[in-house]
């Protein structure tokens, strides 16, 4: 079963800080991994989506990279500001069963 | 173009009554997937519908079920509700059955609370 761990689980920034969350899992074998953040008890908002056979997607001020072989992948985050705080999620899709399994999330908080 | 919209944004239920959640996809997509987001933990998979058929589902009892209509809105049914099944429940749809440009878009869930 894949599993997804996200560290680290909270982080603290002050505003305009540049930083890296981190997403790890079990099984290499993916169809695409996918970033979203959350705000509190809301829905889920899709940031990237990288494929498989893609290393880097950027949107902005984010950048996603994934390392298939070690079972990695990176949100960059640069100049971040206090509407970035929220819960990062990322999400490995998987060819069996079109499913998704995600992680437990990143709850980031930029400082002003 | 309007996003994955989700019904009811709250509810509230006894213990051993039933819950049903709507859900509609963004148009033309034709894949609907459930979550169940428990306090404390992560996002689990329940159940996945595509074409009018259920595709695959997660590690839930039978009391949790749903389909999915001709124009690919969904619906969740939860049986004999328990304490535990207090959560949102969130609804994603994705443009294409299988393979792997599959994005998720993600509704704004609906929040159960048994009491």
């Amino acid at each position: 079963k894949q599993e997804v761990t996200q560290i680290p689980a909270a982080l603290s920034v002050p505003e305009g800080e540049n930083l890296v969350l981190n997403c790890s899992f079990t099984d290499s074998a993916i169809y695409n991994l996918q970033w979203f953040r959350q705000d509190p008890g809301k829905g889920l908002t899709s940031l990237l989506l990288i494929q498989s056979s893609q290393r880097e997607q950027t949107s902005g001020r984010l950048n996603a990279s994934l390392d298939k072989s070690s079972g990695r992948s990176t949100l960059y985050i640069a100049a971040s500001q206090p509407g970035d705080s929220a819960t990062y999620l990322c999400a490995v899709k998987v060819g069996t069963g079109n499913q998704f399994y995600f992680g437990t999330g990143t709850s980031l908080t930029v400082i002003p | 173009e309007a996003g994955v919209t989700q019904s009811p944004t709250h509810l509230i239920k006894t213990r051993g009554q039933q819950a049903t959640l709507r859900c509609s996809p963004i148009s033309g997509h034709t894949s609907v997937y459930w979550y169940q987001q428990a306090l404390g933990l992560g996002l689990q998979f329940l159940l996945w519908y595509d074409e009018g058929e259920e595709r695959n589902r997660g590690n839930f009892p039978p009391r949790f079920s749903g389909r999915q209509f001709p124009n690919y809105s969904s619906e969740l049914n939860v049986n004999a509700l328990e304490l535990e099944d207090s959560a949102l429940y969130l609804c994603a749809s994705s443009l294409r059955r299988t393979g792997k440009d599959g994005e998720q878009y993600f509704g704004p869930g609906t929040r159960l609370t048994v009491t």
